[in-house]
């Protein structure tokens, strides 16, 4: 079973820090991973891909890959409270119609 | 901007009945997914499909088909609705090749009583 795997949480960053959540993965042939955002009652949207190993930033978020680990991570900078939400973190094999594999995610607070 | 629709938002549907939950999608993607998720499960796929009248079981197909006879429209159907099928169904599409990232529609959420 392929899988990838998160910490439920939920996680609690006050206002301002950095929030770091983290996930990993069991197959190796995995090449693409994908951060979604899913707010309560809401469907996933996509924050970030990425494919090659080391950081990728985009605005306050910043994921970084680490292959030979089988480690993904996303840090949220300047965490605000409209950052509360569940982050589902996901893997695929790249090309044609791979099924993507989705962690169960991890819940994040940010405390005024 | 892509967008995929989904028939209903809510359903409430009695033991036994079929139900036909339908998604639409509007960017000629090739591949369409239908997700059920559950709390402390997460997203488990049911079945997709990457071209019309094709078709592919998921983790969890059992109690399901799908149908899609149209490259926008993907089809999920519970044969004969269980309580256990209680959950939020989401649809979801991707355009294909190297490009993995999903697009989902707003989710139903199914009542089965």
């Amino acid at each position: 079973q392929k899988e990838v795997e998160q910490n439920s949480g939920p996680l609690s960053v006050p206002e301002g820090a950095i929030a770091s959540l983290n996930c990993t993965y069991s197959d190796r042939g995995s090449q693409s991973f994908f951060w979604y955002r899913q707010y309560s009652g809401k469907s996933p949207e996509l924050i970030m891909f990425i494919y090659s190993n080391g950081d990728k930033e985009d605005g306050r978020f910043t994921a970084q890959l680490n292959k030979a680990s089988q480690y993904v991570s996303l840090l949220i900078r300047d965490s605000q409270p409209s950052d509360s939400a569940t982050y589902l973190c996901a893997g695929a094999v790249s090309g044609g119609y791979q099924k993507v594999t989705f962690g169960t995610g991890t819940k994040l607070q940010v405390i005024p | 901007d892509v967008k995929v629709t989904q028939s209903s938002r809510y359903l409430v549907k009695r033991t036994g009945e079929k139900v036909f939950l339908e998604c639409v999608q509007d960017m000629d993607h090739e591949n369409m997914f239908w997700y059920r998720q559950d709390p402390g499960l997460g997203l488990r796929l049911i079945y997709f499909s990457y071209d019309v009248k094709m078709k592919e079981k998921g983790d969890i197909p059992e109690g399901y088909s799908v149908s899609r006879e149209k490259k926008e429209r993907f089809s999920l159907i519970l044969e004969s609705a269980s309580t256990n099928q209680t959950s939020m169904y989401l649809c979801a599409s991707t355009p294909g090749g190297d490009t993995d990232t999903q697009y989902f529609g707003p989710g139903t959420r199914l009542t089965v009583l």
